[in-house]
């Protein structure tokens, strides 16, 4: 089973939607992030978490929310999704400190009609 | 500000030849990584390299902090190592790695 988790792996999806992409980890890492891919680009961080009561804004927020339920699960949520979120959505985690290794989920395929 | 730029953005190989990548960063790193992102999407470790070198397989990876750049290097390459390749920068440890836009690499056979 891989490390870190995340479900659905495809989503097909209508405007106005609301979805929720989930990740669980087994590493023991407390620092989870979401990432967002788009077709051709590189990575592009929309939150992360240093802990369970430790939440920041990544560079592109705006439209997405996310919960951090307990250190392993870590959810990203769209409240109402729009044709400009289909993109290709990645977890990663790291453990505290300067030397933690960045770790991926397989990803999640979203797709907005 | 913090900047990790990667070069060259594209590279287009015949099997079987070597390449050498570049990730130059702005500032001094606490962590520096390279991921590879095979064609089904998946990112896969390479390197944890903040400094030195490393060996694995045909791939290695040398990292000189002090003039801020890091090289992937891929010998004898094969289309399976075809996707994209990203480097990732740790600045500090209390913010997130910062990503390069990545080289897309095509090997043909």
């Amino acid at each position: 089973d891989a490390d870190v988790t995340q479900t659905p792996r495809n989503r097909i999806t209508k405007t106005g939607k609301r979805i929720m992409l989930e990740c669980s980890q087994t590493k023991g890492h407390d620092r989870m992030y979401w990432y967002r891919q788009d077709p051709g680009l590189g990575l592009r961080l929309i939150y992360y978490s240093f802990d369970v009561k430790d939440i920041n804004k990544g560079e592109i927020s705006d439209g997405y929310s996310v919960s951090r339920q307990a250190q392993a699960k870590f959810s990203l949520s769209l409240e109402s999704a729009i044709p400009n979120q289909t993109a290709l959505y990645f977890c990663a985690t790291r453990r505290t400190g300067d030397s933690g290794e960045l770790f991926f989920g397989e990803g999640s395929r979203l797709t907005v009609l | 500000g913090i900047q990790v730029e990667q070069s060259p953005p594209d590279l287009i190989l015949q099997e079987g030849a070597n390449s050498t990548l570049r990730c130059n960063f702005s500032d001094s790193v606490n962590n520096l990584q390279w991921f590879h992102q095979n064609p089904w999407g998946q990112l896969i470790n390479l390197f944890y390299i903040p400094s030195g070198t490393k060996q694995n397989g045909r791939l290695s990876a040398t990292t000189v902090a002090t003039e801020r750049y890091s090289l992937l290097y891929i010998s004898s390459s094969q289309t399976t190592d075809s996707g994209v390749y990203f480097c990732a920068a740790l600045f500090s440890g209390n913010t997130p790695l910062v990503f390069g836009k990545g080289t897309r690499l095509s090997v043909i056979a």
